[in-house]
């Protein structure tokens, strides 16, 4: 079974720019979630979707980023204008829905470096 | 936030035990606490989770204290591929997010 996948793994744009991060979940995983780590801080949580639904979105930084998931599959974080602080890691986790423990997957990252 | 504390590095040589600490002083009677650990360049990963009793799978043991403040997360004979940073956190079962905090980079050295 693949895992959680992230394109690119790797961005470098320059101030200003438009960048998108893609991340393809685990397949049957109704629960999507992005987090990001910046330069020397902790894994901070972005948003969470339920399937195509944002249930929680309370970590989006500002109004720059914008994600989706339509279609409740894959999900994009497009980043619009990207300032520098916005360099760092962006993780994308899955999990199944239900009560109970449902173990966050994560993928590997996408490093965005914004110059 | 975080509501855990961790030392912020530990070595541990190479088939021994790694034992690595955690404070949770503030932990609800509800939450859990689960260990997930980044190997570099890689995405976090799920090792345990538990409530008050310990537990163990074929990644590790968690030891928790009896007033649940504190646990430990035992890996039994570290390798070198247990070198990565380890993550305490605590949380409701069916919580949303997880809030990493700074972690324990834990070195095996052969």
């Amino acid at each position: 079974e693949a895992g959680v996948t992230q394109f690119p793994s790797h961005s470098v744009i320059e101030k200003g720019q438009t960048v998108t991060l893609r991340c393809d979940p685990i397949s049957g995983h109704d629960n999507l979630y992005w987090y990001r780590r910046v330069m020397g801080k902790e894994i901070k949580f972005l948003l969470h979707f339920v399937k195509e639904s944002k249930q929680d979105e309370s970590g989006m930084p500002n109004n720059r980023f914008l994600a989706e998931r339509t279609g409740g599959t894959y999900s994009t974080l497009k980043v619009q204008p990207a300032e520098l602080e916005d360099s760092g890691v962006y993780f994308c986790a899955s999990s199944t829905l239900g009560t109970g423990f449902n173990e966050q997957y994560f993928g590997p990252g996408t490093r965005l470096t914004v110059t | 936030d975080a509501k855990t504390t961790q030392p912020p590095s530990m070595d541990c040589a190479e088939g021994r035990a790694a034992n690595l600490p955690c404070n949770h002083s503030t932990i609800s009677g509800n939450e859990y606490v689960y260990w997930y650990r980044q190997i570099h360049s890689q995405g976090p990963q799920y090792i345990i989770h538990g409530l008050k009793n310990n537990e163990t799978n074929e990644m590790a043991s968690l030891i928790i204290t009896e007033d649940r403040k504190s646990s430990t997360l035992i890996l039994p004979h570290a390798t070198l591929r247990d070198t990565a940073v380890y993550y305490c956190i605590v949380r409701v079962l069916t919580g949303n997010q997880f809030y990493f905090g700074t972690g324990t980079s834990l070195t095996v050295i052969p």
